[in-house]
């Protein structure tokens, strides 16, 4: 699977959008994004995911960048709920099963 | 629908014991995945099902770990013997078809002492 680097840390405000980066540089043609973040002592939820096109749903927006190699994702009002790791994934169109390999991911911390 | 659904929540045991997870799958689900979460390691996958057939088990640390997947219903993770080592969260997941989203369990606290 494609390797994906995303900031260990990042702190955003209470109401305001928090923009998420992550860098993908060898995904490939047949390769999703997707997010995922972890609640402190809950299992990994799913967020969104997308191919090439940004995608929006009612928790969160991506951004894609048109050459793929990276992608940004938004949560438009943070509210102090929103305070997880999020983990970016580069997952295969059509793996042998539906794979799902986490890295690092991001701990964000919003604050009041 | 409850969600994927782990048993137990926390489990504390002796060096040399044997351990057995359990986990049912949200109904319908044809694939299943085990997951262990560590500090130092993160998540890792340690094996998944796909129509209660071991796909992957690449990610088994070694041969006290197995997975059964008897039915569509219900699946174990047993360690035999369980070493101090082996402490951590495991999660359950599980998901329909291919490249959708899988959905995680609560995750059962494994500490072996």
């Amino acid at each position: 699977d494609a390797k994906t680097t995303q900031p260990p840390s990042m702190d955003c405000a209470e109401g305001r959008a928090a923009n998420l980066p992550c860098n993908h540089s060898t995904i490939s043609g047949n390769e999703y994004v997707y997010w995922y973040r972890q609640i402190h002592s809950q299992g990994p939820q799913y967020i969104i995911h997308g191919l090439k096109n940004n995608e929006t749903n009612e928790m969160a927006s991506l951004i894609i960048t048109e050459d793929r190699k990276s992608s940004t994702l938004i949560l438009p009002h943070a509210t102090l709920r929103d305070t997880a790791v999020y983990y970016c994934i580069v997952r295969p169109i059509k793996a042998a099963g539906n794979k799902l390999t986490f890295g690092g991911g991001t701990r964000v911390l919003v604050k009041p | 629908d409850a969600g994927v659904i782990q048993s137990p929540r926390h489990e504390v045991t002796e060096m040399g014991q044997e351990v057995t997870l359990r986990c049912k799958p949200i109904s319908g689900h044809n694939s299943l995945f085990w997951y262990r979460q560590t500090m130092m390691r993160g998540l890792e996958l340690l094996i998944y099902f796909n129509n209660n057939v071991p796909i992957d088990d690449s990610g088994m640390p070694e041969d006290r770990f197995s997975a059964k997947m008897p039915n569509a219903s219900f699946s174990t993770l047993k360690i035999q013997p369980s070493e101090p080592r082996d402490s951590a969260v495991y999660f359950c997941a599980s998901s329909w078809g291919e490249n959708t989203e899988a959905f995680f369990g609560q995750g059962t606290r494994l500490t072996v002492v």
